[in-house]
């Protein structure tokens, strides 16, 4: 069954420093997405995007924050620079269209020292 | 705004009893609802979900909830819990008139199955 694949599944780095967590999203999928969940709380929202450009974005989402689709499979989200309370467990999604189901990946744990 | 509730932290059911995990919901139109389930280390797996339709779904794992619009709550329910049930569920909600494709999620609901 296809699913959603993330990399890497734990990226420790230092404060101030840019990173880039990548998602293999499901091939025949349309709509992407980036939720983070920090430590013990609720899944946020962060971003969605549809044909190749971000359709929505959640407050947290700052200049901080960009997401790219480099190539036909590849879904990626670029924090700059970051902040300890960038910590946190993130997650990528897609569906096939905005009203169904979302599939989420396994996560990536980042942690921010 | 689009908003869930979920109103306990934790649910305690001894295995083999009917388990039930509430939630709740606010939206301006109407709504897409959706139960995913969290295990430790790992992602999101989707549940079930309703769209429209028959007010009772049914989902993997023999899973079910059933949409009250009177009352705006998708409570999920499982007639026998089992212990490999334990895990964190999550209620989402999307507004069907909501321009964007987001999911506001609850802040989940901790399950133990007890032997």
């Amino acid at each position: 069954e296809p699913e959603v694949t993330q990399t890497p599944s734990h990226q420790v780095t230092q404060m101030g420093q840019e990173v880039i967590l990548r998602c293999v999203p499901i091939s025949n999928h349309l709509y992407f997405y980036w939720y983070r969940q920090i430590l013990g709380q609720k899944v946020e929202f962060l971003v969605s995007f549809y044909n190749n450009e971000i359709s929505e974005k959640s407050e947290i989402f700052d200049d901080q924050f960009s997401v790219e689709r480099p190539d036909g499979s590849n879904f990626t989200l670029k924090i700059r620079s970051t902040k300890l309370e960038d910590s946190a467990m993130y997650f990528c999604a897609s569906s096939v269209e905005g009203k169904h189901e979302q599939y989420f990946g396994p996560g990536t744990r980042l942690t921010v020292t | 705004a689009q908003s869930v509730a979920q109103p306990e932290d934790q649910v305690n059911v001894a295995e083999g009893n009917p388990l039930t995990v509430k939630c709740t919901y606010s939206v301006s139109g109407n709504p897409y609802l959706f139960w995913y389930v969290q295990y430790p280390n790992r992602g999101l797996q989707f549940l079930l979900k309703y769209i429209t339709g028959d007010n009772l779904v049914k989902g993997s794992y023999g899973f079910e909830a059933e949409f009250n619009k009177s009352q705006t709550s998708f409570h999920l329910k499982k007639p026998s819990a089992l212990v490999s049930d334990s895990a964190l569920y999550f209620c989402a909600v999307r507004d069907i008139n909501n321009y964007g494709q987001n999911f506001v999620f609850g802040p989940g609901t901790r399950l133990s199955v007890l032997p």
